[in-house]
């Protein structure tokens, strides 16, 4: 299964611009990227998925290399209400031929006033 | 983005007894959906792969005969913790993988919180 590395956690003043950068060395070919947020006792909320290069929406960018052994959300000028865990999955085809994700450990990113 | 419901959000129960959780994909047909748990400040951790119209697919160490998982058609899939005990206590998620085009997305539910007494 490939795996992902984070941070485990990161601060950030109101108002700056965070980037929590994942790495995923044995990333296969047909993986997507996506990144979920999660509040306490909340189910994970998805915020961004990609493939290569760069991704962006409302709510963030992705940049992914063209290696694609990493990837790094940003979040544009944090608030308090972006305090959260934040996971970095990679899509996984098991032999079976199903697909899951498995979660890391995450980054938790706490907003500082 | 496609939305995952999942009932209760909270359950307390007396040890021994059943419980059953329901996950709904609203918008979208969902042949798999997933279900986890999540102790606190921990990560997710998968418990079984539910297909429509199979059996489930269970994670190593996890007893199919005590997380039974049906899912009976599209948009439906419930997990049920049988005899449970305070070890089962923790927060139960599902989730939907919808497919769109040539990606996949996961949708997740709100989750449910379990304390077994």
């Amino acid at each position: 299964l490939a795996k992902t590395t984070q941070p485990i956690s990161m601060d950030s003043y109101e108002g700056q611009e965070v980037n929590i950068t994942c790495s995923h060395n044995n990333i296969a070919t047909n993986d997507y990227i996506t990144w979920y947020q999660q509040f306490p006792s909340q189910g994970p909320r998805f915020i961004i998925q990609g493939y290569k290069t760069k991704v962006t929406n409302e709510v963030a960018s992705l940049f992914i290399p063209a290696d694609r052994k990493s990837s790094t959300l940003s979040l544009p000028r944090v608030s308090l209400s972006d305090t959260a865990v934040y996971y970095c999955l990679v899509g996984d085809e098991t032999g079976a031929g199903s697909y899951q994700l498995t979660f890391g450990k995450g980054t938790k990113l706490s907003v500082i006033p | 983005g496609a939305v995952v419901s999942q009932h209760p959000s909270r359950v307390i129960c007396k040890s021994g007894t059943s419980v059953k959780i329901e996950c709904r994909s609203l918008d979208f047909q969902a042949t798999t959906m997933f279900w986890y748990r999540q102790f606190p400040k921990q990560s997710l951790m998968l418990m079984a792969t539910s297909n429509e119209g199979s059996k489930a697919t269970y994670e190593q160490g996890v007893e199919k005969d005590k997380f039974l998982i049906n899912h009976a058609s599209l948009t439906l899939s419930t997990l049920t913790v049988t005899s449970a005990h305070p070890e089962d206590s923790s927060f139960y998620i599902c989730s939907a993988r919808e497919r769109t085009g040539g990606d996949e997305k996961l949708f997740f539910g709100s989750g449910t919180q379990l304390s077994v007494l």
